[in-house]
């Protein structure tokens, strides 16, 4: 099945450490985003990507930076980690067309 | 600017007794409207689209623009329907991005 998958699923790191999250996806979708999840603030948009050299800044993309490598792949990176980005992170595509978002499973990041 | 609200972070219901979930929205063109759902330590998975007008798993919401609402029911509750809810607004626009509420946690209790 034509899947959306995120790496790793977990990971503690230190406060200061650079940090990438990948996201790779089977499914054929040129539209990708990244969304951290935290409890009571629902899915907030970090970045988004219509194409490869298409890339877009979300409601809070402070602290962060993407790299879209492939159509297939859309990478997320915490440059200098702090605690405050502990969250669970997810990966979205969506087809251009349509308003179907597919996520993957996400990733539980702690800073500590 | 387009934003969600979904007013109640926690909602607790009797099983077999009725489920409404509120979902207003802000947009300026014509929106599409879903309700995602998260299972306990499961990704996000979508449950209806407005455009499709269908019953998932028991669940209908339907679209009213005049309220700028999309409130999902269901009228008899079921322990599997623990879970949290989030509704969501897209646009066809090639810009428009998918903005999410901050999530209803449903509780069904026995």
């Amino acid at each position: 099945d034509a899947d959306v998958t995120q790496t790793p699923r977990n990971r503690i790191t230190k406060t200061g450490k650079r940090i990438m999250l990948e996201c790779s996806q089977t499914k054929g979708h040129d539209r990708m985003y990244w969304y951290r999840q935290d409890p009571g603030l629902g899915l907030r948009l970090i970045y988004y990507s219509f194409d490869v050299k298409d890339i877009n800044k979300g409601e809070i993309s402070d602290g962060y930076s993407v790299s879209r490598q492939a159509q297939a792949k859309f990478s997320l990176s915490l440059e200098s980690a702090i605690p405050n980005q502990t969250a669970l992170y997810f990966c979205a595509t969506r087809p251009s067309g349509d308003t179907e978002a597919f996520f993957g499973q996400g990733t539980r990041l702690t800073v500590v | 600017a387009q934003r969600v609200t979904q007013p109640e972070k926690l909602l607790s219901v009797f099983k077999g007794a009725p489920v409404e979930l509120k979902c207003n929205y802000s947009y300026s063109g014509s929106p599409e409207l879903f309700w995602y759902v998260q299972y306990s330590r499961q990704r996000l998975q979508l449950l209806l689209r407005h455009i499709s007008r269908e019953s998932i798993k028991g669940f209908t919401a339907d679209l009213n623009k005049g309220e700028t609402s999309f409130h999902l029911k269901k009228p008899f509750a079921q322990e599997e329907d623990s879970a949290m809810y989030y509704c969501a607004l897209g646009g066809m626009n090639r810009d428009d991005k998918i903005i999410f509420g901050k999530g209803t946690r449903l509780h069904i209790l026995p």
